[in-house]
């Protein structure tokens, strides 16, 4: 079964770098394109960044473009997203969605999600 | 960007009676391979989001043949036929059709009367 696995969330001071994982098991990572979701405390789902099945494109928000770069390691299984110049508004849930759509996006498994919490 | 528009925003029901959560988009959301990307997802308490409708009115795996989704352009619609206690939760809406980036609707709270 498909089991996506976010880590790497914490409390980071504004302005510092994190890096987040998550690690796929159960499929072909490799052939599917993948999504970062986040969700601030008590607030709605905001997509953050795409990055396609062979890793030839990716895509980000308005709100983090130039500061969030998302990636992926095909042998193993993982995928990241490497956050810079942090601030409270990237406070949230961040959640790893695989996309199994071959034109629009089909947000099939979610992870768990990982907390990131950013506060002096 | 597509701005979705779910209401209610809070939806009181009680257990076995029907309910109807409706989004609306921005734009009509038909792409021009003849599909429309609209798809609903549902949160309990505590955990993640899980795919319920894809394409409008396509069940996901899994999911109780209570749920059900229809519409078309810019109007649509997620109805559960009988609510039952594990359907508590938050429901939102996301368009896929004119993207990056995707968008969701506010999400709408469904909670027992």
């Amino acid at each position: 079964q498909v089991h996506l696995v976010e880590s790497g969330g914490g409390v980071v001071q504004p302005g510092r770098p994190l890096r987040l994982s998550c690690e796929a098991s159960g499929y072909t990572f490799s052939s599917y394109g993948m999504h970062w979701i986040r969700q601030a405390p008590g607030k709605g789902l905001e997509w953050v960044a795409v990055i396609w099945f062979d890793g030839s494109k990716t895509y980000y928000a308005d709100s983090v473009r130039g500061r969030f770069t998302i990636a992926r390691d095909d042998s193993e299984n993982t995928l990241y997203l490497q956050m810079n110049r942090l601030t409270a508004d990237d406070t949230a849930v961040y959640y790893c969605v695989r996309d199994s759509g071959v034109q629009g996006p089909e947000l099939d498994y979610w992870g768990q999600g990982t907390l990131v919490i950013v506060s002096s | 960007d597509v701005v979705m528009t779910q209401s209610p925003l809070s939806l009181p029901v009680t257990l076995g009676q029907p309910a109807s959560i409706s989004c609306r988009s921005s734009q009509s959301l038909l792409y021009s391979d003849g599909n429309t990307y609209l798809n609903w997802f549902q949160q309990r308490p505590g955990q993640s989001p899980r795919r319920l409708i894809y394409k409008v009115s396509n069940r996901a795996s899994g999911v109780p043949d209570r749920f059900s989704g229809s519409g078309s352009g810019t109007d649509f619609t997620l109805k559960i036929s009988r609510v039952e206690a594990e359907d508590i939760g938050i429901y939102y809406c996301m368009q896929g059709t004119h993207w990056p980036p995707v968008t969701f609707g506010q999400g709408t709270r469904l909670e027992i009367k």
